[in-house]
């Protein structure tokens, strides 16, 4: 069963710059895993950021970019802004079944 | 502009059963791959199940199946999710979420319906 794993929680100054990532316990993460990002406020439903690996959505802003880092997946937020303060949440496909990781929680401070 | 709307949600003791719609709009839903996605109070995403745009393949995480079954009504633009022998641990907002055009993904998510079980 394959498990995906997120960074709990991760802190960012405003204007700064940080990389969440997503692993999973079956190996390294590549682009057949069809990586997806997602993005949840309080209160409120997920909102889609990235999918394939990098692919933005047309909503998504340009300070969002997706990659594979390292056998992961990963979201970089380059000039965070005050209103990034989110659940972030990675998706991975394993031959068709989905799997979300745990969430990072990202404060902004 | 494309809307998701989910309903069917509430109250139901365990062993109930409900059954969720999702209500499209603003595209052409027969186009498209649709997906369950639940989420615990407090807790993180969960993927539950894929239809494929005419229903002839679905895919189930396992803790669902034999219990949930997906359809989906392209003449009506409406998506189902019917709930069987739930448990509280099935207790969630459930989101219907549109898949992306042609990678696994979505892009559109609806604001989701609340599902309870409790005696």
């Amino acid at each position: 069963q394959t498990v995906v794993t997120q960074e709990p929680s991760l802190t960012v100054s405003p204007g700064g710059t940080v990389t969440l990532t997503c692993a999973s316990n079956t190996g390294a993460v590549t682009s057949g895993h069809f990586p997806n990002w997602f993005q949840q406020k309080p209160g409120q439903a997920p909102r889609s950021l990235i999918y394939y690996t990098s692919h933005k959505h047309s909503w998504t802003p340009a300070r969002f970019s997706g990659s594979l880092l390292g056998g992961k997946a990963a979201l970089t937020l380059a000039g965070v802004q005050p209103e990034d303060e989110a659940d972030y949440y990675c998706l991975l496909d394993s031959g068709g079944v989905w799997v979300f990781g745990g969430g990072t929680n990202l404060i902004v401070l | 502009e494309v809307q998701l709307m989910e309903s069917g949600g509430g109250l139901v003791q365990p062993g109930g059963s409900l059954r969720l719609s999702c209500a499209a709009s603003g595209f052409t839903f027969s186009d498209y791959w649709m997906t369950w996605v639940r989420q615990a109070p407090g807790k993180g995403l969960e993927w539950v199940v894929n239809i494929n745009e005419d229903g002839s393949e679905k895919t189930y995480v396992d803790s669902v199946k034999g219990r949930f079954t997906i359809s989906r009504d392209n003449a009506k633009n409406s998506l189902y999710l019917q709930l069987n022998s739930l448990g509280v641990e099935d207790t969630a907002v459930y989101y219907c979420a549109r898949g992306t055009a042609t990678l696994p993904g979505t892009d559109y998510w609806g604001q989701g319906t609340l599902v309870s079980v409790s005696s």
